[in-house]
């Protein structure tokens, strides 16, 4: 069935840099993305939603893409600290369904 | 999010045994959510609530039950334990009036041996 996916499981930069982590989704009717940080031994966090009448969010430090075109999401992350170092999951509701579906999640590993 | 709150944090049980685990919010939400998940597979959705009255089965049901004692509390049960069920368990909520957005508990950790 259709789902969403994750090009990279894990994704390492250096502190400071920026970093985008992707997310591919398969299904046209999807209307609503989130992406989620979840750091080790936590729940996943909210970052940031986007519609899909967007193309484009920002948030502190963070900004998704959306690219409908070619069913894609991106979570970009400015000036990427030690902090941010999580598996980040993107999430998709399909219009008319009342429940989200996840991606499997990328690691990102931020290095001093 | 110390709005949602699950019990307990670590369970460690046997094969066969009863567990329940507890949901708890105070953020007011209408909507409550179990999932599961297990390293590689992400999320998957096991019940879901949308008030008191109602339950609904999610993508990974069987061998769950649930409850929806009041607005603010879940809970989920595994009637008889299987080591499969060893995984990390999280109570989720939303907002009727914003349904997408589902904010997450702390999870729980349960061994199933």
């Amino acid at each position: 069935g259709e789902s969403v996916g994750l090009h990279l499981p894990t994704l390492s930069v250096q502190e400071g840099d920026n970093s985008i982590i992707n997310c591919a989704y398969s299904n046209s009717a999807s209307d609503y993305f989130i992406w989620y940080k979840q750091e080790s031994g936590k729940g996943p966090q909210f970052i940031i939603d986007i519609r899909s009448n967007m193309d484009k969010r920002q948030g502190q430090r963070v900004t998704v893409l959306l690219n409908k075109t070619v069913k894609h999401l991106s979570l970009q992350i400015a000036a990427t600290q030690p902090g941010d170092s999580a598996v980040y999951f993107c999430a998709e509701n399909i219009s008319g369904y009342s429940t989200l579906t996840f991606g499997k999640g990328t690691m990102l590993l931020v290095s001093p | 999010d110390a709005d949602v709150t699950q019990t307990p944090r670590n369970r460690i049980t046997k094969t066969g045994k009863r567990i329940m685990l507890e949901c708890s919010q105070t953020k007011g939400h209408d909507r409550m959510y179990w999932y599961r998940q297990d390293p590689g597979l992400g999320l998957r959705l096991i019940y879901y609530s949308f008030d008191v009255k109602d339950i609904n089965k999610g993508e990974i049901s069987d061998g769950y039950s649930v409850s929806r004692q009041a607005q603010a509390k879940f809970s989920l049960s595994l009637e008889s334990a299987i080591p499969n069920q060893t995984a990390l368990y999280f109570c989720a909520t939303s907002d009727r009036m914003n349904t997408d957005t589902q904010y997450f508990g702390p999870g729980t950790r349960l061994t199933v041996l």
